[in-house]
């Protein structure tokens, strides 16, 4: 079964510092890659995705993320962090009709 | 349109206690799901459908049932609430398995007493 992992389950950063949230994916196939944030008692909101075509694919708000087979990873960046982009963050692969969601990393933006 | 859709926002249980939440989606979507989602544990898959009339288990169906008479609407229902089901709900959709991304309800926040 395909899988992802998320490394740190809380990342805290400076505003205006570089935001990296870390994610390595498990697939036998090439995947179907998204991330997802969640701002607090809301839903979930798709950030980017990843469906095999480039392999640096720009999102929402100024995020990104780069397809990297060699390291199996998909980590989010965004060069600059706003007090706004505090929140909960999901990397999730496609398997199947369903999506395997990674643990989640929690946000913080200080100023 | 509006998306996907749930109803109610809220709710609180007494253990043993049965319900249904409602989801809709307006889009015309093949395909429906049903997550929770659980502090540090992400979202789980309970139960999805790929259709009316065709339902399949998830990663965490036990405890929940569900049924998809209409393309519209995919309720989850609660059979004998229990504790361990406290949790917030997600109800996603997407057009056919060949659509990778999928749409996500605001979700229900169900408490178990």
């Amino acid at each position: 079964a395909q899988s992802v992992t998320q490394l740190g389950s809380h990342v805290s950063v400076s505003e205006g510092a570089l935001v990296l949230l870390r994610c390595n994916y498990s697939s036998s196939v090439p995947p179907y890659l998204f991330w997802y944030v969640q701002y607090p008692n809301q839903g979930l909101q798709l950030l980017l995705k990843y469906t095999s075509a480039a392999t640096l694919v720009k999102g929402i708000n100024g995020f990104e993320a780069e397809f990297k087979k060699s390291e199996t990873s998909f980590h989010l960046t965004k060069p600059s962090a706003h007090m706004s982009d505090a929140a909960e963050y999901f990397c999730a692969v496609r398997t199947g009709y369903a999506l395997n969601f990674g643990k989640g990393t929690s946000l913080l933006v200080t100023p | 349109n509006a998306g996907v859709t749930q109803t109610p926002k809220f709710q609180v249980l007494k253990t043993g206690q049965s319900m249904t939440l409602q989801c809709a989606q307006d889009m015309n979507h093949e395909y429906m799901s049903w997550y929770r989602q659980d502090p540090g544990m992400g979202l789980r898959l309970i139960h999805y459908s790929v259709g009316a009339g065709i339902t399949d288990q998830g990663e965490v169906p036990n405890g929940y049932n569900v049924s998809r008479s209409t393309t519209e609407d995919f309720p989850l229902r609660l059979l004998s609430a229990a504790p361990s089901q406290t949790s917030v709900y997600f109800c996603a959709s997407s057009y056919s398995l060949g659509e990778p991304e999928q749409y996500f309800g605001p979700g229900t926040r169900l408490t178990v007493t």
